[in-house]
């Protein structure tokens, strides 16, 4: 079964530093897709950052960049210089790419993070 | 704009009282899916629907039930709520399913109690 596992139930960084959250993830599937969602507090899913199972490269996406280590089974999200609106609850996900897996996103439990001034 | 519509943002009903929210997306998107978050347990998904007339269960559909008649629509209907269905439920949207990398576009969220 696929599962998706963030360690980080909170953390807290200074504004205008980087921060690391984690996920590692578990799957059997030689295809799928790893996705980071931000959700602040009024509630919405916003769309961060997407990296393929057969990407060469690291995905990056503005201050947004993801360190994809396959052979860990990790995908962690990296956040450069910090902002006050970065503070948010994070999601990891995948999405299988076979059969039944990619009907739908498999999420963590999130990460809360905070920024400091 | 690009969006996917949810509608109420929020709800407070009584046990058994039927109701139905609505999601509606302007993408012309062929995948659409509800999600529950619950605290602690992240998202997880009700139903999905690949196309028009063509929907699933997803992991946890009980006390719920969709529809898909036109492709821009999907409406989640709870028959008979209860307590335990309280939650924020979140309604996505893809381009297709079958893909991992199709990116699901998500709702701003329906925050349902049931009293």
């Amino acid at each position: 079964a696929q599962k998706i596992t963030q360690t980080q139930p909170g953390m807290f960084v200074q504004e205008k530093e980087a921060v690391t959250l984690d996920c590692t993830y578990d799957t059997s599937d030689p295809s799928y897709g790893l996705f980071w969602y931000k959700q602040p507090s009024s509630g919405e899913m916003i769309f961060l950052i997407y990296q393929g199972s057969y990407d060469q490269q690291n995905a990056t996406e503005g201050r947004y960049s993801l360190n994809f280590q396959k052979a860990r089974k990790s995908a962690n999200l990296v956040i450069s210089a910090s902002q006050l609106g970065d503070s948010a609850m994070y999601f990891c996900a995948m999405r299988g790419g076979y059969g039944g897996a990619t009907n739908k996103l498999i999420f963590g439990t999130g990460t809360l993070l905070a920024v400091q001034p | 704009e690009a969006q996917v519509t949810q509608n109420p943002r929020y709800l407070i009903t009584v046990t058994g009282k039927k109701l139905t929210v609505t999601c509606s997306q302007n993408m012309n998107h062929e995948y659409m899916s509800w999600y529950r978050q619950d605290p602690g347990l992240g998202l997880r998904q009700i139903y999905y629907s690949m196309n028009v007339e063509v929907t699933d269960k997803g992991d946890v559909p009980e006390g719920y039930k969709v529809s898909r008649k036109e492709k821009r629509n999907f409406p989640l209907i709870l028959e008979s709520p209860s307590p335990n269905q309280t939650s924020l439920y979140f309604c996505a949207s893809s381009i297709g399913g079958g893909i991992a990398k199709n990116i699901q576009y998500f709702g701003a969220g329906t925050r349902l109690s049931v009293l």
